[in-house]
């Protein structure tokens, strides 16, 4: 069980929005920043946003983040096939825990 | 371009020590905070342990504490992870990664090496 919630599983049609949802709590997401990070199949994680809404050098501006209180969320428009891949939020926890993940949403485009 | 290079990770016992590298090039290496994070087969990611530019600092996940020790080499652009005590749980894909931001880090894993495996198997 991971301390931030993601679903499991989203998908979408190529060109479409689709969000992806992170739920935490006061004790991490609300008081520190989140980050996303994408990992296609049979790769490394890559940075995808950091500091809940900036995107490292390279990284398409269809991809956008967010946070309002315990909950963040990554935005993609413009689907496109390669960015089928499984998508992480993070964010520090206290200092008991240290860095907390969440579960990972699968990103099917159909 | 920035490179990290994980090697050390293979079959060993439960109850037995590994110590796995990690060779960084293509950036300054003691400007940053390096870090440790591990997937098990088919599931998610999980932080292990990170530690600060200077050593100054070093933090590691409540089920890796007193089992596991980060450290880093400056002289030699490498970042170490000692794991004692190994239980079937640790089995994983064990990434180094290099924090975004100068200094003392900001738990940003900027970029990933390739990982290297450990299973821990009797």
């Amino acid at each position: 069980q991971s301390v931030l919630t993601q679903p499991p599983s989203a998908s979408g049609t190529p060109g479409q929005r689709v969000t992806i949802s992170c739920s935490g709590s006061t004790s991490n997401i609300e008081g520190n920043t989140v980050n996303w990070y994408q990992q296609l199949p049979g790769t490394a994680p890559k940075l995808l946003i950091y500091s809940n809404n900036q995107r490292p050098s390279g990284v398409p501006d269809r991809f956008s983040g967010s946070k309002s209180g315990t909950s963040a969320s990554l935005a993609i428009s413009g689907l496109q096939s390669e960015d089928e891949a499984d998508y992480y939020c993070a964010a520090w926890g206290d200092s008991l825990i240290g860095m907390v993940f969440g579960g990972g949403t699968k990103l099917t485009v159909l | 371009e920035v490179q990290l290079v994980e090697s050390g990770g293979g079959l060993v016992q439960p109850g037995r020590s590994l110590r796995l590298s990690c060779a960084a090039s293509g950036f300054t290496f003691d400007d940053y905070a390096m870090h440790w994070v591990r997937q098990a087969p088919g599931k998610g990611l999980e932080w292990v342990a990170s530690i600060t530019w200077n050593s100054g600092n070093r933090e590691h996940a409540d089920s890796v504490r007193g089992r596991f020790t980060i450290s880093r080499d400056n002289a030699k652009n490498s970042l170490y992870l000692q794991m004692n005590s190994l239980r079937a749980e640790d089995t994983a894909l064990y990434y180094c990664a290099k924090d975004l931001r100068f200094g003392s880090g900001s738990y940003v894993f900027e970029y990933w090496g390739q990982g290297t495996l450990v299973t821990v198997s009797s």
